[in-house]
């Protein structure tokens, strides 16, 4: 049974830092592997896909990477902003299923 | 912008109710899939819906049912309503067979 965990829980960074969010997952059989933005009390913003052949994604000041043998994930915000402000989530999808299996999430604030 | 929409965005029920959740996919998309978000907790699958037939159901008891009508529309019915069953609900739709899914905004169920 696929297991994903997100690593910090919660995360407060002063504006400006890198930072880097951390996945991991049981099951090394995915197709791929998704990484989410929640803002409070709302619905899911894509950020960045990644196939299971793939290492990493980019977009903007956002980086992915995935390490699928060994069950890792990182997702890296350069240049942090307090707009960043939200809780971000990973997501791994099955081969053979469009079912999304999420971590917990982790919540990060980024302060002036 | 997802497109998908869902309705309605807040809703207050008493234990042993029955309630209606809304979902209008994406233009195009033919996959649509439900999502329960404890609050703290990520997403957890409940079901999808392609050619308005069920397409995978995750561990949710019977009285969690849906609908998927010839327009991609979407509802998820939940009878026999429990204090637990005070979350936001996710749907998510997609192209069948293809990456990405694109998630509403949400509807958040209190039960009281």
């Amino acid at each position: 049974k696929q297991e994903v965990t997100q690593i910090p829980a919660a995360l407060s960074v002063p504006e400006g830092e890198n930072l880097v969010l951390n996945c991991s997952f049981t099951d090394s059989a995915i197709y791929n592997l998704q990484w989410f933005r929640q803002d409070p009390g709302k619905g899911l913003t894509s950020l960045l896909l990644i196939q299971s052949s793939q290492r990493e994604q980019t977009s903007g000041r956002l980086n992915a990477s995935l390490d699928k043998s060994s069950g890792r994930s990182t997702l890296y915000i350069a240049a942090s902003q307090p707009g960043d402000s939200a809780t971000y989530l990973c997501a791994v999808r099955g081969v053979n299923t469009d079912k999304l299996i999420f971590g917990t999430g982790t919540r990060l604030q980024v302060f002036p | 912008e997802t497109g998908v929409t869902q309705s309605p965005t807040h809703l207050i029920k008493t234990r042993g109710q029955q309630v209606t959740l809304r979902c209008s996919s994406q233009s195009g998309h033919n996959t649509v899939s439900w999502y329960q978000q404890a609050l703290g907790q990520g997403p957890q699958f409940i079901f999808q819906y392609y050619r308005e037939e069920e397409n995978g159901r995750g561990n949710f008891p019977p009285r969690f049912s849906g609908l998927q009508f010839p327009n991609y529309s979407s509802e998820l019915n939940v009878n026999a309503l429990e204090l637990d069953d005070s979350a936001l609900y996710l749907c998510a739709s997609g192209l069948a067979g293809l990456n990405e899914q694109f998630f509403g905004p949400g509807t958040r169920l209190t039960v009281l």
